[in-house]
């Protein structure tokens, strides 16, 4: 069963606008990251927003997390074209037994 | 620092042969993954290790082997391949578990 799950699965954007992207999970979370993947790349990592954090900044990029409704969002600002890829969330499950998991991913494109 | 690296690069297999991906990293991170990626699946967990000596088992990982004899390498065997385990895999690694992961460039695998 998918722990987290990203939406939209993808998004069509102009330069210049913002975009943002949902992530839903299932169980409760020690904390939660979102990746990038530019086409036939490793995955990079954005940020990792804790179960007692609400709100992360890095550059462009917000991060929210509302532990009550399972989901976070990763909105970014002023989109460019080179911001072009995948986006993943990946979840860290309290139970021990349980590793990251990761979502299938939305597909952003920045059109210039 | 060369980060993860993994090699190859791509490979091509027939059914039923046997082969090893190489993964290495040079951060001295305790905790390395294997994933694989499919479309529209996001990435899953096939094996990981939490220190030099010890692995464990993610959610695919039959037909896949592991070793960590050092803190640096973490192979992945694929013991005989099916067509099923044509994917993108990914090694990843990280200071601690449930911290930022660092990922690899990838290998392509086809088997036919």
């Amino acid at each position: 069963s998918q722990q987290g799950e990203e939406d939209p699965q993808a998004l069509s954007i102009q330069e210049g606008e913002n975009a943002t992207m949902n992530c839903s999970y299932k169980t409760s979370i020690n904390n939660l990251q979102w990746y990038r993947q530019n086409s036939g790349r490793g995955l990079v990592h954005l940020i990792l927003i804790r179960s007692n954090e609400r709100e992360k900044h890095s550059g462009r990029l917000r991060v929210t997390l509302d532990t009550s409704k399972k989901s976070s969002s990763l909105l970014i600002t002023a989109s460019r074209a080179a911001d072009t890829a995948s986006y993943f969330c990946a979840t860290d499950p309290k139970t021990s037994y349980d590793k990251v998991i990761f979502g299938p991913g939305t597909s952003l494109s920045v059109i210039p | 620092n060369a980060g993860v690296t993994q090699t190859p690069k791509f490979q091509v297999l027939k059914t039923g042969q046997s082969m090893t991906l190489q993964c290495a990293q040079d951060m001295n991170h305790e905790y390395m993954s294997w994933y694989r990626q499919d479309p529209g699946m996001g990435l899953r967990l096939i094996h990981y290790s939490v220190g030099a000596g010890i692995t464990d088992q993610g959610e695919v990982p039959n037909g896949y082997n592991v070793s960590r004899s050092t803190t640096e390498d973490f192979p992945l065997r694929l013991l005989s391949a099916a067509p099923s385990q044509t994917s993108v895999y990914f090694c990843a690694s990280s200071l601690r578990d449930q911290e930022t992961q660092y990922f690899g460039p990838g290998t392509r695998l086809l088997v036919l």
